[in-house]
């Protein structure tokens, strides 16, 4: 049974329109993360979270907002959604020191 | 600052030959870890190789890596390519500061019959 759940995992939204991002994972884990992935890019951290209310800027935190309401779930908010942030949405959990991450199977995020 | 540097964008081999993709860092830390990440297509990025020794043979799924801290490197190989190991493969050391995975741009590997 997956550990790491995404939802949706297609989304369609308009620009200037609200989108948000759920992640869900039962490894009971500390850590949660955001990335996007884009060709010639990579994997880039967008927010991460220590645990539940703690949340922190990654590297690319401009235009997003996240949200870690309890140990399993970790949401990431657009607030005003652009074109620009047309992307596959990852996101990961991990214990802290030098512990592997976890992937959900990501969402496609199109805005159009 | 802290970077890592995958050389290879895309990297195309021949069935049963050898492959290297490479991977090299910039870290002001001292002791890290490192990671090889691989991705399939329309899959999720998964673990393939993990190592925090020095110098140490790290193997895994036919894959191999070693760490060397004096020429900050992580090179990935593989002494003969299968169809099946066309993917993704990304390079992630560990960035203890902030308790996250810093991943290098990829390397898109395919392997041709």
């Amino acid at each position: 049974e997956a550990a790491v759940t995404q939802s949706p995992r297609n989304k369609v939204a308009v620009t200037g329109g609200k989108v948000t991002l759920s992640c869900n994972q039962t490894n009971n884990h500390n850590n949660m993360y955001w990335y996007r992935q884009d060709t010639g890019h990579g994997l880039r951290l967008i927010h991460y979270s220590y645990g539940a209310g703690s949340t922190e800027k990654g590297d690319i935190p401009d235009g997003y907002k996240a949200s870690r309401p309890s140990q399993e779930n970790f949401s990431l908010i657009l607030e005003l959604a652009t074109p620009s942030q047309t992307s596959v949405y990852f996101c990961a959990s991990g214990n802290r020191g030098y512990a592997e991450q976890f992937f959900g199977p990501g969402t496609r995020l199109t805005v159009l | 600052g802290d970077s890592v540097t995958q050389t290879e964008g895309l990297v195309t081999v021949t069935e049963g030959l050898p492959v290297k993709l490479n991977c090299t860092y910039q870290t002001t830390y001292l002791t890290i870890a490192f990671f090889w990440y691989v991705q399939y297509l329309n899959e999720a990025p998964q673990v393939l190789l993990r190592s925090s020794t020095d110098n140490k043979r790290t193997e895994h799924q036919g894959f191999h890596a070693t760490l060397h801290k004096s020429s900050s490197s992580f090179h990935l190989q593989k002494s003969s390519a299968q169809l099946s190991d066309s993917a993704l493969y990304y390079c992630a050391p560990f960035m203890p500061n902030y308790n996250v995975l810093y991943f290098g741009s990829g390397t898109k590997l395919t392997v041709e019959p």
